[in-house]
């Protein structure tokens, strides 16, 4: 089974709504990476956030990690058409869970829909 | 810096053959990763290769199987193909540096289409 999973599945919002994914997980990590995917093209990398991090923020984007929770949130401010995507989280595993490195665990992504 | 290229593009091909993608990462990266994204299963990580070595495998069959070249790029080769494995094959690169995790950048990706 997937480490991370999505939360919702897909999300419908008007162009300066807020939108909210969640991301839960079930082993410890090291850390926890962001992804957006246009229209099954290449994934573009968000946002890393780190297990003794609680919140990041770029731009338009924060993001939120409660490791006791496992669960992760990504918030995006003022939404606009151009961020209609999916988006996808991944865990990067404690090594003594994976061998550590860059073996990222993805979770079934949110499909965010953004209406002008 | 230029990005993560992959070739080809888009690949058609029939069950039994095999199949070899290539990746060349971002100009002083030295990890590549290869993901597989289907409909189904999502997106699965097949393996990571650092300085030439394979020091991660997702749970894959035999059949997939790649390697790393001393400038970093980095092939995948899939044998005997099987319907099943018609997807969007990913490649991303990192600095990949010690044992910490990294972001990762991807490619645009191969579709390979088994028919």
């Amino acid at each position: 089974s997937q480490q991370g999973e999505e939360d919702p599945q897909a999300l419908s919002i008007q162009e300066g709504e807020n939108a909210t994914m969640n991301c839960s997980y079930k082993t410890s990590i090291n850390n926890l990476q962001w992804y957006r995917q246009n229209s099954g093209r290449g994934l573009v990398h968000l946002i890393l956030i780190r297990s003794n991090e609680r919140e990041k923020h770029s731009g338009r984007l924060r993001v939120t990690l409660d490791t006791s929770k496992k669960s992760s949130s990504l918030l995006i401010t003022a939404s606009r058409a151009a961020d209609t995507a999916s988006y996808f989280c991944a865990t990067a595993l404690a090594p003594m869970f994976s061998g550590g490195y860059n073996k990222l665990i993805f979770g079934a992504g949110t499909r965010l829909a953004v209406h002008p | 810096k230029a990005g993560v290229t992959q070739t080809p593009r888009y690949l058609i091909k029939t069950r039994g053959q095999q199949v070899t993608l290539s990746c060349s990462p971002i100009s002083g990266h030295r990890s590549v990763s290869w993901y597989q994204q289907t409909p189904g299963q999502g997106l699965q990580f097949l393996f990571e290769y650092f300085s030439e070595t394979q020091r991660n495998k997702g749970n894959f069959p035999g059949r997939f199987s790649g390697r790393q070249f001393s400038n970093s790029r980095s092939e995948m080769n899939v044998s005997t193909l099987e319907l099943g494995d018609s997807a969007l094959y990913l490649c991303a690169s990192s600095f990949g540096q010690g044992a910490k995790t990294y972001e990762q950048y991807f490619g645009p990706g191969t579709r390979l289409t088994v028919t």
